[in-house]
């Protein structure tokens, strides 16, 4: 089945540095990826879809400089974070679709800890 | 809101009892989809129900859909303790966007 694959599982930064989390589809082409934001038991917010070749679309209310997502190959997405402060603390999960009447599949997500 | 909204937010049943949650929205979809989450862990997709579709059966899960009200149920039977997760409905509309539901938090006792 289809595998993405996620990393790093987990980060602890200063704040003030920027982090940066991949997204690989391992075993299929994604031209798009998502990324998601969660905080403690709360449900996954959709932050930004992810474009190969072109700009990301963000949802509202993201900020797209703090955000930084790339996406330049059919089976890579990065999302950097900049300048991160403790207030970006969360779990941040990529997903990748192989068409609309398949369902998504997720990385294990990045637990990201700002200090 | 665009979110689906999902009853209970938690449910507490005994192995081998049957649990059921539901997912109540308010945008119109192309599909539904459920999804399993563990503890800090990342998403399984578990079932995917078309618009036009009203039923569906994977397992020991039964999904419904009902587009005239909106709304979508999960069945999950004989349930066992390592069913215990987050559940979440997803809505899939028309711009490939896949926007979660509130989740239903599963605990199974052994």
């Amino acid at each position: 089945g289809a595998v993405v694959s996620q990393h790093p599982s987990w980060v602890i930064c200063k704040s003030g540095t920027s982090v940066k989390i991949e997204c690989r589809s391992l075993d299929f082409q994604a031209t798009t990826m998502f990324w998601y934001r969660q905080f403690p038991k709360q449900s996954l917010m959709l932050m930004a879809t992810s474009n190969e070749g072109s700009k990301a679309t963000y949802e509202q209310g993201v900020e797209k400089d703090k955000f930084l997502i790339n996406h330049a190959s059919l089976t890579l997405s990065t999302l950097t974070v900049t300048s991160a402060h403790p207030e970006d603390s969360s779990f941040y999960i990529c997903s990748a679709s192989q068409g609309q009447d398949y369902g998504y599949t997720f990385g294990s997500g990045t637990r990201l800890t700002v200090v | 809101s665009q979110q689906g909204e999902e009853d209970p937010q938690a449910l507490s049943i005994q192995e081998g009892e049957n649990a059921t949650m539901n997912c109540s929205y308010k945008t119109s979809i192309n599909n539904l989809q459920w999804y399993r989450q563990n503890s800090g862990r990342g998403l399984v997709h578990l079932i995917l129900i078309r618009s036009n579709e009203r039923e569906k059966h994977s397992g020991r899960l039964r999904v419904t859909l009902d587009t005239s009200k909106k709304s979508s149920s999960l069945l999950i039977t004989a349930s066992r303790a390592a069913d215990t997760a987050s559940y979440f409905c997803a809505l899939g509309g028309a711009t490939n966007k896949l926007i979660f539901g509130t989740g239903t938090l599963l605990a199974v006792q052994p």
